[in-house]
C-alpha cells in the first residue's frame, strides 16, 4: 500500500469549535485531496492540492480550509464545526498509471 | 457540472449468481473512469478504462468503458459472500491547469447471500 495516513481516526467535538484533520504521504506525489462520505451521496470533493500551497475548492467546500505548506501534509481545517459536518473524511493521493487514486483509511467525525 | 449516476443503488443475489453493476457519466473534459470497491473502510481499487484501455478483466471481475454511449459496466461473475461491498464509479477529468479530480457516483450496495 502506498504510505497515506489520516489523523485522528475517530473525533467527536462540539458544534463551534474548530477542527483539524491531518493527512501525511511518504510518496512524494504531487495531488492530495480531501473527501467526505455520508449515506446517499457517496464521496463528495471539499477541496484538492495540486502541490505546496497551490489548492483549489472542489464541490462541498464551504466551511472548510485547506492548507498544504510541505509535501507530505494536507490538512482539512472545519473553522467553526456544525452537525452538518459529521461524516467519514478520506484523503486521497494520485498515483498516475494504471492505479488510480489511493485512500487513507479515513476519519470518523462527529459534531455534537 | 461533472455528474456519475449508478444503477442500481443496491442488489442482493445469491452466491454463484452473475451481476451488471452500471454507471454514467457527463463530465467536462473526461480522462479516465475508475471502479473501486469499498467494504468497511478505505476504497480499493479495481479497474482504470482510458480511452486506450477500454476493457480489463482480473479473476471473476471485468469492466468495459463504452466511450460513446458515456457508461461503464462492471461485471461479476460467480458471485461469493466476500464480494459484498459497496461498488464505486468516479470519473477523473481534466480540470484547470492540467490537474485533475474525481467525481463520484452515490455506489452500489451489493450483497451475496450464501
Amino acid at each position: 500500500d502506498a504510505g497515506i495516513t489520516q489523523s485522528p481516526r475517530h473525533k467527536v467535538t462540539e458544534t463551534g469549535t474548530p477542527v483539524t484533520l491531518r493527512c501525511h504521504q511518504t510518496e512524494n506525489h504531487r495531488y492530495m485531496y480531501w473527501y467526505r462520505q455520508d449515506p446517499g451521496h457517496g464521496l463528495r470533493l471539499i477541496h484538492y492540492s495540486y502541490g505546496v500551497k497551490d489548492t483549489d475548492k472542489g464541490e462541498v467546500s464551504d466551511g472548510y480550509s485547506v492548507s498544504r505548506s510541505k509535501t507530505e501534509d494536507f490538512l482539512l481545517t472545519l473553522e467553526s464545526a456544525t452537525s452538518s459536518q459529521t461524516s467519514v473524511y478520506f484523503c486521497a493521493i494520485t498515483q498516475y498509471g494504471p492505479y488510480g487514486y489511493t485512500f487513507g483509511s479515513g476519519t470518523r467525525l462527529t459534531v455534537v | 457540472e461533472d455528474k456519475v449516476v449508478q444503477s442500481p443503488l443496491s442488489l442482493v443475489v445469491h452466491e454463484g449468481d452473475t451481476v451488471t453493476l452500471n454507471c454514467s457519466y457527463e463530465v467536462t473534459n473526461f480522462r479516465s473512469l475508475l471502479w473501486y470497491k469499498q467494504e468497511k473502510k478505505a476504497p480499493t481499487f479495481l479497474f482504470m478504462l482510458t480511452s486506450s484501455g477500454i476493457e480489463k478483466k482480473s479473476g471473476r471481475l471485468s469492466s468495459i468503458l463504452d466511450k460513446k454511449e458515456l457508461s461503464s459496466i462492471l461485471n461479476i461473475t460467480a458471485t461469493q459472500t466476500g464480494d459484498s461491498a459497496i461498488y464505486l464509479c468516479a470519473v477523473e477529468a481534466i480540470s484547470t491547469g492540467a490537474n485533475s479530480k474525481l467525481t463520484f457516483g452515490k455506489g452500489i450496495t451489493l450483497s451475496v447471500r450464501p
